[in-house]
């Protein structure tokens, strides 16, 4: 089972800073099949980003996704006050599927 | 527009039996894998199973395997989740979730919005 490690656990910042998010991966994610999950309170998971750095439709370009192997980063630019959420990283390379802890990035 | 709407949540007690059902609209039901995932309290994103879209691929993680049955009905746009032997570790909101593509390295893109499971005496 490929255990997803995400870091912070907490990120603090201002609308218009960027937040970086790392996913660390126990072995290395075939093909990199990773994909981040934003949820906002009282909704379900959104889809940003796919194959790592692929973004689902719909998403704004303040949202980069990157990485290869075991290390995994998504990246948001001018943080927006939508964006203030939890974010999770999933690895559907093999099986079990399986997701990160989940990085929250609050207000600061 | 995808929605995704999961019922049959609810309280039961241990070593009970629960049916989870969803109900798909919006896409072709039948072209997509669907999967179940849940969150227990305090703990992380669990995927639990999957089935494509002819029901001839169906894997379940260990925690559920012989005890959990997923299964889909094309014809009504319904997925299905069959538990039984439930245990208090199986409390949690169950997901439904589509994946495309239809293939092993199918990801999540839509989910619904959930439906409560508590296991207790």
């Amino acid at each position: 089972e490929i255990v997803l490690t995400q870091s912070p656990g907490i990120l603090s910042l201002s609308p218009g800073e960027s937040a970086t998010l790392s996913c660390g991966a126990s072995q290395t994610v075939y093909r990199h099949f990773l994909a981040w999950y934003q949820e906002r309170p009282g909704q379900a998971p959104r889809l940003l980003m796919y194959g790592a750095s692929t973004r689902a439709t719909g998403i704004p370009d303040r949202f980069s996704g990157s990485g290869t192997g075991t290390d995994f980063t998504l990246t948001i630019s001018r943080l927006e006050p939508e964006d203030f959420a939890v974010y999770y990283c999933q690895q559907y390379a093999s099986l079990p599927r399986t997701f990160g802890q989940g990085t929250r990035v609050e207000i600061k | 527009q995808v929605q995704l709407v999961e019922s049959g949540g609810g309280l039961v007690k241990p070593g009970g039996s629960l049916r989870l059902s969803c109900v798909a609209s919006g896409f072709t039901f039948s072209d997509y894998y669907m999967n179940w995932i849940r969150r227990s309290p305090g703990k992380r994103l669990e995927w639990i199973s999957y089935i494509s879209g002819s029901s001839r691929t169906i894997f379940y993680a260990e925690s559920v395997k012989g005890r959990f049955t997923i299964s889909r009905d094309n014809t009504k746009n319904s997925l299905f989740l069959q538990m039984d032997n439930l245990k208090a570790e199986d409390t949690a909101v169950y997901y439904c979730a589509r994946a495309l593509p239809e293939n092993f390295y199918a990801y999540v893109d839509s989910w619904g919005q959930g439906s409560p499971v508590i296991v207790s005496s």
